[in-house]
């Protein structure tokens, strides 16, 4: 069964906290996505990998940050956390698109992040 | 600016009935469409996705979605509605011209609300 874990379901931070969220997927995908999920935004996306040590922006990337040392693995860092900040993250993978073969995005259960 | 519109923030139907969850789109070119179903407190799980031939489309839990390309939507249906499909769902797409990294783009979502 194909699997994205992200590590921390619920975290707590303070204001000016780093903070790190890790995500791991064991389907071998070259592409790694992090999202923002807000009420009434839909999910919005926040930076992608489409391979080791590859990264791109996406439409938030303010204030984010990513690492992706091994394929398998995709950090999104939080330099400063602040309160708008607050957010469901989620992480996803795919393979990459081939002409017309577009597969789908896996995504992981979520982490919630909460910063007081 | 490529967008997604899902126009009814949530659906309302009775157990048995017939549903429908509106999308459309605003996208260059003839773009691959997708719909994901969020559990509570869940990730995103792929439905059902749209890349060419015919118009109607099945997915996962007896699911079909009808593409229109005149009217740009891709409107999400099931003949007969159950408790369990009470969840949020969202339209999301792929534009053609995005490279192989298989982006995505999301509507807001739409709860589904089904009471037996």
């Amino acid at each position: 069964d194909v699997k994205v874990t992200q590590s921390s379901r619920y975290l707590v931070k303070r204001t000016g906290e780093k903070v790190f969220l890790e995500c791991v997927q064991d389907m071998d995908h070259e592409n790694m996505f992090w999202y923002r999920q807000d009420p009434g935004l839909g999910l919005r996306l926040i930076y992608f990998s489409y391979d080791v040590k590859m990264k791109e922006k996406g439409d938030i990337p303010e204030g984010y940050s990513v690492s992706r040392e091994k394929k398998e693995r995709f950090s999104l860092i939080l330099e400063s956390a602040s309160t708008n900040q607050t957010s469901m993250y989620l992480c996803a993978s795919s393979l990459p698109r081939q002409g017309i073969q577009v597969g789908e995005l896996f995504f992981g259960e979520g982490s919630r992040l909460t910063v007081l | 600016a490529q967008s997604v519109a899902q126009p009814e923030d949530q659906v309302n139907v009775a157990e048995g009935n017939p549903l429908t969850v509106k999308c459309t789109y605003s996208v260059s070119g003839n773009p691959y469409l997708f719909w994901y179903v969020q559990y509570p407190n869940r990730g995103l799980q792929f439905l059902l996705k749209y890349i060419t031939g015919d118009n109607l489309v099945k997915g996962s839990y007896g699911f079909e979605a009808e593409f229109n390309k005149s009217q740009t939507s891709f409107h999400l249906k099931k003949p007969s509605a159950l408790v369990s499909d009470s969840a949020l769902y969202f339209c999301a797409v792929s534009p053609v011209f995005s490279g192989g990294y298989n982006k995505l783009i999301f509507g807001a979502g739409t709860r589904l609300a089904v009471h037996p």
